[in-house]
């Protein structure tokens, strides 16, 4: 149980397209999503927290019309990066708490590798 | 800031051999939530183990195991009878009111 996808796994695209990355919880239900972004063999860094219904969360720092997030569902969030650039080239992570669960408990989706050329 | 240190980078064991991984936190809050993922090359984020503040008790999942010392805010990871496939990226976390925050990882490798 507890399995969270994510779509696509990998994304090549021109600089100043925009790209939308899915996250979906395939088994349970999740009010609260995260999006995480991860350089090469660097540690994780929280971008936002989205909670379905309302608007994100973002950590300071982190441009929220460059990086869109909607969390439209209880089992779908996506994060749209805009007019990409390749310094917006990295591993974005996202994951979610069960809904009425334990909500300091994440399951992680397997990343979405994005490169902007 | 609240911060979580890894202060091994990499770290290596010997097949069926036992290893520790470090960490160490700072917390201003009495009652959190502490954790260890494992990501592989795959890089897909496993949780490996749990840990409640509150409960004395060191948590223990089969070969995985901590050593949960509150007063001393360290978290470490014991890994007995290691396997190949225990070699990843160990990154230790802690739950702040709504959010993890992780360390800098610890790259594990374990040779045959």
């Amino acid at each position: 149980g507890a399995v969270v996808s994510q779509h696509p796994s990998r994304v090549i695209c021109k600089s100043g397209t925009s790209v939308k990355i899915e996250c979906r919880s395939l088994d349970f239900q999740a009010t609260t999503m995260f999006w995480y972004r991860q350089f090469p063999k660097k540690s994780l860094m929280l971008m936002a927290t989205s909670n379905e219904g309302s608007k994100a969360t973002y950590e300071q720092g982190v441009e929220k019309d460059k990086f869109l997030i909607n969390h439209a569902s209880l089992t779908l969030s996506t994060l749209t990066v805009t007019s990409a650039h390749p310094e917006d080239s990295s591993f974005y992570i996202c994951s979610a708490s069960v809904s009425g669960g334990r909500q300091e408990t994440q399951y992680f989706g397997p990343g979405t590798r994005l490169l902007v050329l | 800031a609240q911060t979580v240190t890894q202060s091994q980078p990499e770290m290596s064991v010997q097949e069926a051999e036992t290893v520790t991984l470090s960490c160490t936190y700072d917390t201003s809050e009495s009652d959190y939530y502490l954790f260890w993922y494992k990501q592989p090359p795959s890089r897909q984020m496993i949780l490996v183990i749990r840990q409640e503040a509150y409960k004395q008790q060191n948590a223990t999942e089969n070969r995985f195991s901590v050593n949960f010392q509150k007063a001393a805010k360290s978290f470490s990871l014991k890994i007995s009878d290691s396997q190949l496939g225990d070699a990843a990226m160990y990154f230790c976390a802690r739950y702040n009111t709504d959010k993890l925050i992780f360390g800098t990882g610890t790259r594990l490798q374990v040779f045959p």
